[in-house]
């Protein structure tokens, strides 16, 4: 069935940098446009980004411009954020999800905290 | 960026309600309108997508209605499986937005 899986969470101080990765299954990764999408604890849902099924394209939300970049390998059927300068505020569970309009499925998600 | 604003923010029912759920947009987009279930320490689930399309696997008891403005999602009878927090979701012009959610809890 599909599966998506995150991974690369952890704790990493104001400033820093993190990568996250999400492994997919179950269908044809290639074919299908992928979005990160953000909760921080007890809060609501933000979209982060997207990119296109062959990678040509990318869009970002206002919050993380120029701070978050996704990426993608069809040959390992797996999405990236890479995300710099971290601040408090980027804490969050971060999920990936398959689609363009719409968000099906989603990962579980891979807990990122900001702090010193 | 268009914003999304749901109403109310959380509600209290008892298992067989009725329950209605408000998604306004601060500008027309359609019915590019989706809604998504998430349960406590879960990633969301697309229940309904352009407004009123029922995902499959969905049970019927939800349903989805609106178009430009003013949408609504509507659980007919409400089962305990169905305490959780709902979203809706818009897509326009390469830019998604979250409402702030609407808790459903027991009564």
């Amino acid at each position: 069935q599909v599966q998506l899986a995150e991974s690369g969470g952890g704790v990493v101080q104001p400033g820093g940098s993190l990568s996250l990765s999400c492994a997919a299954s179950g269908f044809t990764f290639s074919a299908y446009g992928m979005h990160w999408v953000r909760q921080a604890p007890g809060k609501g849902l933000e979209w982060v980004a997207f990119i296109r099924n062959d990678g040509t394209n990318k869009y970002y939300g206002d919050s993380v411009k120029g701070r978050l970049t996704i990426s993608r390998d069809n040959s390992k059927n797996t999405l990236y954020l890479q995300m710099n300068s971290l601040r408090a505020e980027d804490t969050a569970v971060y999920y990936c999800a398959r689609g363009y309009k719409w968000f099906d499925p989603w990962g579980q998600g891979t807990l990122v905290t900001v702090s010193s | 960026a268009i914003q999304l604003t749901q109403s109310p923010s959380s509600l209290s029912a008892s298992v067989g309600d009725r329950v209605t759920i408000t998604c306004r947009a601060s500008q027309g987009i359609s019915t590019a309108l989706a809604w998504y279930q998430q349960r406590p320490g879960k990633a969301p689930d697309l229940l309904i997508y352009d407004a009123s399309s029922l995902e499959s696997g969905v049970p019927s008891r939800f349903s989805g209605s609106g178009s430009g403005t003013d949408f609504t999602l509507t659980i007919s009878s409400l089962q305990p499986e169905d305490f959780a927090t709902y979203f809706c979701q818009q897509f326009n012009s390469f830019s998604w937005t979250f409402g702030q959610g609407t808790r459903v809890e027991i009564k």
